[in-house]
């Protein structure tokens, strides 16, 4: 079945500086991956996604790219600001279900 | 809206007693998911609906848990009888078709 292993599980960063976390898939045959941050005590929220049709996306400060051949992708936040530290979840879709199997996370901390 | 409603936001509870998690999702949502989130095993799909009748259940851990769904506006989550091994932070989700998943702020359950 599908597995999703994410790096790194912590990652510190000075404010402005950039944080990129790393995911990597087992199954060719996903077609969609979020991305989930989570805030102390609050549910996952989307932040991001993209389809296996497409290579990269952008939204404002983050972006997210995906290689397919490789089976990675990766989460990009330009500018960090301290309102970034979480834990970000990314997650690959599991083929021919509405199910999605998530990394183990990466607590980011944004240092002020 | 709202938002994905869940109660109790905490519970603690006796090794072999029943416990039950409440979720109301966002008007509309045709899809509902429960997940359990912990330190070792990250965040796991217990079982998700749709229509209000169960699609997959593949991840409810073992006969002591049960979920169901009366309605398009209320599902339980059920646990009898709990054990510690349960302890964990469970999630309800919600969807409209096949879209962005929203999440709850979660339940935190302890099992002593």
């Amino acid at each position: 079945g599908e597995n999703v292993e994410q790096h790194p599980s912590t990652l510190s960063v000075q404010e402005g500086d950039s944080a990129v976390i790393k995911c990597t898939y087992s199954d060719s045959a996903s077609n969609y991956f979020p991305w989930y941050k989570q805030e102390l005590g609050k549910g996952p929220q989307l932040i991001i996604d993209i389809r296996s049709n497409v290579g990269e996306k952008k939204d404002q400060r983050i972006a997210v790219t995906l290689n397919k051949t490789a089976k990675h992708f990766s989460l990009h936040i330009t500018e960090t600001q301290p309102e970034d530290s979480a834990v970000y979840f990314c997650a690959a879709s599991v083929p021919g279900t509405y199910k999605y199997i998530f990394g183990t996370g990466t607590r980011l901390k944004v240092l002020a | 809206d709202a938002g994905v409603i869940q109660s109790p936001r905490h519970e603690v509870t006796e090794m072999g007693q029943e416990v039950t998690l409440r979720c109301k999702p966002i008007s509309g949502h045709d899809y509902l998911f429960w997940y359990r989130q912990t330190m070792m095993r990250g965040l796991e799909l217990l079982i998700y609906f749709n229509n209000n009748v169960p699609i997959d259940d593949s991840g409810m851990p073992e006969d002591r848990f049960s979920a169901k769904m009366p309605n398009a506006s209320f599902s339980t989550l059920k646990i009898q009888p709990s054990e510690p091994r349960d302890s964990a932070v469970y999630f309800c989700a919600s969807s409209y078709d096949r879209g962005e998943q929203y999440f709850g702020p979660g339940t935190r359950l302890t099992v002593t």
